[in-house]
């Protein structure tokens, strides 16, 4: 499988503060980003997700930056909540049906209150 | 908006029996269903690819005669855990994609293999 690196591997922040994530990718071929959220039991929800033709997406608290030429992307959480507290796994997949998401490794966050 | 019901949330079988886990597609039809496996604190490793009616495409080191696959129809995907042993142990999720829909997953299902 094509790799996605994510880092770190966890992650402790404060509350109010902001928690950054990031994410590489290989194969540019891959032109779908997504960032899902997990918690202990369940399977992964989606939580915002960009396509290469933008640099930035924004929704409420959460906001992915995209690097086409360097290959990187990340997700930053502001005003972090203590409910934020879960895995978040980055993602590629491409836009031709039956191509399907390769994960990055996770990263773990926790957010103090 | 898109939902894939899974099921069972959670099994507990006994080594050497079959497991079979079912995924629907709700509201739209799923003319691919993808297949992960998520160890402990561990990421979600694809297993298999199917299309609607066709044979799935298995990841490379997945035993295809031990994890079947069945997508025979627009809406129903199964895996059948063959003959389990406490190694497959696991979170197994479905992801299913369709025309103009990207990837909605399941809720996952826990087997324990005992």
């Amino acid at each position: 499988q094509q790799q996605v690196k994510q880092s770190p591997q966890s992650l402790i922040v404060q509350k109010g503060g902001i928690s950054i994530i990031n994410c590489a990718y290989e194969n540019t071929a891959f032109d779908y980003f997504p960032w899902y959220q997990q918690f202990p039991g369940k399977g992964p929800a989606l939580l915002i997700a960009i396509r290469p033709d933008v640099s930035e997406k924004k929704e409420g608290r959460f906001t992915i930056s995209f690097n086409k030429s360097a290959k990187q992307f990340s997700l930053h959480i502001m005003d972090s909540q203590p409910g934020d507290s879960a895995t978040y796994f980055c993602a590629a997949g491409g836009n031709q049906a039956g191509t399907a998401l390769i994960f990055g490794k996770g990263t773990t966050l926790s957010v103090s209150s | 908006g898109a939902v894939v019901s899974q099921h069972p949330s959670r099994v507990i079988c006994k080594s050497g029996t079959s497991v079979k886990i079912e995924c629907r597609s709700l509201d739209f039809q799923a003319t691919t269903m993808f297949w992960y496996r998520q160890f402990p604190k561990q990421s979600l490793m694809l297993m298999a690819t199917s299309n609607e009616g066709s044979k799935a495409t298995y990841e490379q080191g997945v035993e295809k005669d031990k994890f079947l696959i069945n997508h025979a129809s627009l809406t129903l995907s199964t895996l059948t855990v063959t003959s389990a042993h406490p190694e497959d142990s696991s979170f197994y999720i479905c992801s299913a994609s369709g025309w103009n829909y990207g990837y909605t997953f399941g809720s996952g299902t826990r087997l324990t293999v005992v």
